[in-house]
């Protein structure tokens, strides 16, 4: 399973843009890329998955560079609701008995 | 809508007691679920891997006989923490992965040992 790496916490204020990256140097070809968002005492919430290029859904985008050896999460005009902790997994989705290893996540806090 | 439910969402047990919790996957049959466990400020740890109708696969470190497992249908697992002490107090949720899909996350039920 590959390994992901992201800052341990970053602050904002609301209404700005938040770029949260991931390092994933061994991906693997058939992994894919995905975004978790976790509130205290709750499970973690899907966010977006993607391959490789961009992705965008109603509330996020994920870029993959070419290499796909990094990913970058944008929060478009972050409110106060978005503090919370971001996970970036990367896992082969093809197999339903293949789970996926959490890393140790990025506290968002945003600011008033 | 929730795609995973768990229950409880809280309990509270003393020292040397069994507490049971339940996954149900309620939007798809789930041949496999997973439970993790997640202590205040950390990351979520995969415990074990529950498949239905065969035994479970563990985690290294994750002692088989203190969480038993049990994948009784293709729509609920269970967890029973047994003889359970304080150091168990935890956040456990389970999740399920439908082929080609994301994975979804139950609520999370939060153990706390007395």
């Amino acid at each position: 399973l590959a390994k992901t790496t992201q800052p341990i916490s970053m602050d904002s204020y609301e209404g700005q843009e938040v770029n949260i990256t991931c390092s994933h140097n061994n991906i693997a070809t058939n992994d894919y890329i995905t975004w978790y968002q976790q509130f205290p005492s709750q499970g973690p919430r899907f966010i977006i998955q993607g391959y490789k290029t961009k992705v965008t859904n109603e509330v996020a985008s994920l870029f993959i560079p070419a290499d796909r050896k990094s990913s970058t999460l944008s929060l478009p005009r972050v409110s106060l609701s978005d503090t919370a902790v971001y996970y970036c997994l990367v896992g082969d989705v093809s197999g339903s008995a293949r789970q996926l290893t959490f890393g140790s996540g990025t506290q968002l806090t945003v600011l008033p | 809508g929730a795609v995973v439910s768990q229950h409880p969402s809280w309990v509270i047990c003393k020292s040397g007691t069994s507490v049971k919790i339940e996954c149900r996957s309620l939007d798809f049959q789930a041949t496999t679920m997973f439970w993790y466990r997640q202590f205040p400020k950390q990351s979520l740890m995969l415990m074990a891997t529950s498949n239905e109708g065969s035994k479970a696969t563990y985690e290294q470190g994750v002692e088989k006989d203190k969480f038993l497992i049990n994948h009784a249908s293709l729509t609920l697992s269970t967890l029973t923490v047994t003889s359970a002490h304080p150091e168990d107090s935890s956040f456990y949720i389970c999740s399920v992965r439908r082929r080609g899909y994301e994975q979804y996350f139950g609520p999370g039920t939060r153990l706390t040992v007395t």
